[in-house]
Parts: structure tokens; sequence; C-alpha cells
């Protein structure tokens, strides 16, 4: 089965810097790769994510990239705030297991002030 | 914002008593699944279900029980509750041929 690793478990930076996490993931079938942000005492929330097809997308201070070839797959978050101190999830879906998804596991990002 | 709920969101109970978390959703979904989150944050999929009447088990094993009698509703029960079933529970849910799992807030159980 499909087996997803991320880096780094923890992450500590400085407001205004930027925050990269990376995952890689086992399965070359994997098709599609959910990123979700979880707060304290909240569910995970998909934050962004990107298909097998695509190479890199962007939406305001967050972007993934993903690399086939490599099999692995990046968050990247600029102008960091407070607000974005939480814990991240990368994940892959592979349809030939019934489109379930695997997560990584997780990393905890602290937005220092 | 997704529309899926779970009750309660804190239980504190002993051991050996018998319990149903609950998760419903009103976004018509027929994809519902659970996960267990540790203390360590891993997410682990015990149940899904893909419609009315369909349940399975996930990637960890578990010893509780699921049940989807409507597409709305999708409980999870433990017969006997003993320590080592401490955790957070996650319901989530997808709507048939799209990708993005919705997560509820979750219910954290501690099991004295």
């Amino acid at each position: 089965g499909e087996n997803v690793e991320q880096h780094p478990s923890t992450l500590s930076v400085q407001e205004g810097d930027s925050a990269v996490i990376k995952c890689t993931y086992s399965d070359s079938a994997s098709n599609y790769f959910p990123w979700y942000k979880q707060e304290l005492g909240k569910g995970p929330q998909l934050i962004i994510d990107i298909r097998s097809n695509v190479g890199e997308k962007k939406d305001q201070r967050i972007a993934v990239t993903l690399n086939k070839t490599a099999k692995h797959f990046s968050l990247h978050i600029t102008e960091t705030q407070p607000e974005d101190s939480a814990v991240y999830f990368c994940a892959a879906m592979t349809k030939a297991a019934g489109n379930k998804l695997t997560f990584g596991g997780g990393t905890r990002v602290l937005v220092k002030p | 914002e997704a529309d899926i709920y779970q009750t309660p969101r804190y239980l504190v109970i002993g051991t050996g008593k018998k319990i149903t978390l609950e998760c419903s959703q009103t976004m018509g979904h027929d994809k519902m699944y659970w996960y267990q989150q540790d203390p360590g944050m891993e997410l682990h999929l015990i149940h899904y279900s893909y419609g009315v009447n369909s349940t399975e088990k996930g990637d960890l094993s578990s010893e509780s029980t699921v049940s989807r009698i409507r597409t709305e509703h999708f409980p999870l029960t433990l017969e006997s509750a003993r320590p080592s079933h401490t955790s957070q529970y996650l319901c989530a849910s997808r709507a048939g041929g799209t990708d993005t799992q919705y997560f509820g807030p979750g219910t954290r159980l501690t099991v004295l």
C-alpha cells in the first residue's frame, strides 16, 4: 500500500519568514495530493491540493509543488503570520486503493512573533 | 466550511462503558470515514463507508464498530471502553466522483 513520509515533524520560524514542509510517497499510481491544516481543538481543514497532472499550484501565500518522478511534494508558506501556527498534514490518494487517503505524520509549525 | 458534525466533542468515561460517537453530515456525501488520531498526531483510518449499508475496516485495527443506516449518519460504537481507546476520533466525508475529504471537529475520548 501507499506510504507517505513527512518532514520535518516540527518547524519553528520567525514571523515573515517562509516555511517549507516536504513529503514523499511510495505509490506511483497516487494522483491526488491534499494538504490539511489542523488548529488546536479542531478537525483538519483542506488548505490546498494538487493533482498529478500539475507541477505547481499557488493560492495567495501558500503554494504546493509536485515532482512525480521523484515522488515528492512540498508545501511552501511565504510571509508567515502567527495564525499560520498549526499542525499541517500532507496526504496522497490512490484510486486503486478505493480513493482512500494516506496521511503523512504531520508537521507542527510555530510562527514566532 | 464543511457541514459535518460530531458529538460529543469531549467525553470522559470509565472502563467497561459502552459509548457511541456520533457523526452526521448535511452535504449528501455517500463516502464517510472514521480516523483515530494519536497524541503523536498521526491519522489512522479505522472505518469507512461508501454508502448506506456499506461498511469496511480501515488500515488500523480497531475494536470499535460502525453502522450506516442513513446517508447522513455514521456512528461509531465501542462496546466496552478501555484506557487504550483514549484518543481523538475524527469523522470525514466525501462526495462520490470528487477527491476532497471534509473533516468534522473531532471527539476527544478519555477512558479512565
